[in-house]
């Protein structure tokens, strides 16, 4: 089916682990993000990559870093996990030339103790 | 950067009441996109709106775009045990990187 796939779905970290989030589409979308959701505060912005071989800072990307790998993955990683990462991450995609809108992934649930 | 005020944060109501919620920004928006997120889900699109004052449903949700290019509301009329759920405003920026910015969420409580 088509869509954003995300992996993993849950994990828990202990402080200072790395880990890598992991982010496919298969739309032949130009655009990704990596969102970060904590409650009372909606979606915030990490990381962005508009076009393959791009990357840009969103509103909250200090202690994570992202690669576009190819036109549709796009990865997050966690070089040293604090607790005030622990939040549900969600990836998504969109074709700007189409003006179409932002499609999610289902979310991974991340736990740093 | 620009932020948007969504309110109210969380609403309870009954079944079969009609709810409205609305999203407000300090700038101006080309796009404005409403999403609801289900429980251990990504959100998922609502309705999509493209001009200023234009006015569209889905069945029975109707948003409008605001006049100012500043604001935007979410109507749900007749309430059912599904609508259960946060719903999230979203605005596509101008200007640069034509990122979407989103609103806090309401979350809706429905009694039976």
């Amino acid at each position: 089916n088509a869509g954003v796939t995300q992996t993993p779905k849950f994990q828990v970290l202990k402080t200072g682990q790395s880990m890598t989030l992991q982010c496919a589409q298969d739309m032949n979308h130009n655009s990704m993000y990596w969102y970060r959701q904590d409650p009372g505060m909606g979606l915030r912005l990490i990381y962005y990559s508009a076009s393959e071989g791009t990357t840009d800072k969103g509103e909250v990307p200090n202690g994570y870093n992202v690669s576009r790998l190819n036109k549709r993955e796009f990865s997050l990683r966690l070089e040293s996990a604090a607790p005030s990462q622990t939040s549900v991450y969600f990836c998504a995609s969109r074709d700007r030339a189409a003006n179409e809108k932002l499609l999610f992934g289902s979310g991974t649930q991340l736990s740093v103790l | 950067g620009q932020q948007l005020n969504q309110s109210p944060q969380s609403m309870f109501i009954q079944e079969g009441e009609d709810v409205s919620m609305n999203c407000t920004s300090s700038s101006i928006f080309n796009t404005w996109l409403w999403y609801k997120q289900d429980p251990g889900e990504g959100p998922v699109l609502l309705i999509a709106l493209y001009k200023a004052g234009e006015l569209t449903s889905n069945g029975r949700l109707t948003a409008q775009f605001g006049i100012t290019r500043k604001d935007s509301f979410l109507n749900i009329s007749a309430s059912i045990p599904s609508d259960v759920g946060i719903y999230f405003c979203a605005g596509l920026e101008v200007w640069g990187a034509q990122k979407l910015v989103f609103g806090q969420g309401t979350r809706l409580t429905i009694n039976p």
